[in-house]
């Protein structure tokens, strides 16, 4: 079975600062991974996957995200927050052989003016 | 031009009554999901469907009946419905294979009094 753990439920910047999301999966084989954001009231955006290749990948509204095999993980980070970056983060997996979404807990980011 | 659309957004009831969630997609794809979002904004698939057949079932009552007449809609039908079903219910669609992005709908919120 495969599961994705975020690391802080809450998360608080300062408008300007770092973004960090943790994301770490537990999987038998490899798999696939993404990155998918909520706004308030909203359905879910993806922001970024990896598949192969490239283990730095970058997505939408200035956000990355890197896969790390041996670490098991595939943080998210955005240099520089915006206000508009509050929402709810959730990172997902799913097996490549397979095609369900397992979902993590989710982040809440809140930016501070 | 709504991508994955759901009727009604919100949706009050009470227990024991049978109520359904519509789901339509105009992007083409041959996959559609029912996800249900608990009150601690935890995600979990509930069906798939791939060009209306039933591809995955997770561990979800009986009282729950997705039904796809076309391979743009995909419905949800709930009979005698219980105070725990009250969450948001997310529609999304993709491509078939694993690492196609999947697109939601806004979310219907069930609330069961």
């Amino acid at each position: 079975a495969q599961s994705v753990t975020q690391l802080g439920s809450h998360v608080s910047v300062s408008e300007g600062a770092l973004v960090l999301l943790r994301c770490n999966y537990s999987s038998s084989v490899p798999p696939y991974l993404f990155w998918y954001v909520q706004y308030p009231n909203q359905g879910l955006q993806l922001l970024l996957k990896y598949t192969t290749g490239a283990t730095l990948v970058k997505g939408i509204n200035g956000f990355e995200a890197e896969f790390k095999k041996s670490e098991t993980s595939f943080h998210l980070t955005k240099p520089s927050a915006h206000m508009s970056d509050a929402a709810e983060y959730f990172c997902a997996v799913i097996k490549a052989a397979g095609n369900k979404l397992t979902f993590g807990g989710g982040t809440r980011v809140l930016v501070k003016p | 031009d709504t991508a994955v659309s759901q009727t009604p957004k919100y949706l009050v009831t009470q227990m024991g009554n049978d109520k359904s969630i519509k789901c339509e997609q105009n992007l083409g794809h041959d996959t559609m999901y029912w996800y249900k979002q608990d009150s601690k904004k935890f995600l979990k698939i509930m069906f798939s469907y791939n060009n209306k057949e039933l591809i995955i079932n997770e561990t979800v009552p009986n009282r729950f009946s997705p039904k796809s007449p076309d391979k743009a809609h995909l419905n949800l039908h709930i009979n005698s419905l219980e105070l725990g079903d009250s969450a948001v219910y997310f529609c999304a669609s993709s491509h078939e294979g694993p690492y196609n992005e999947q697109f939601f709908g806004p979310g219907t919120r069930l609330t069961v009094l």
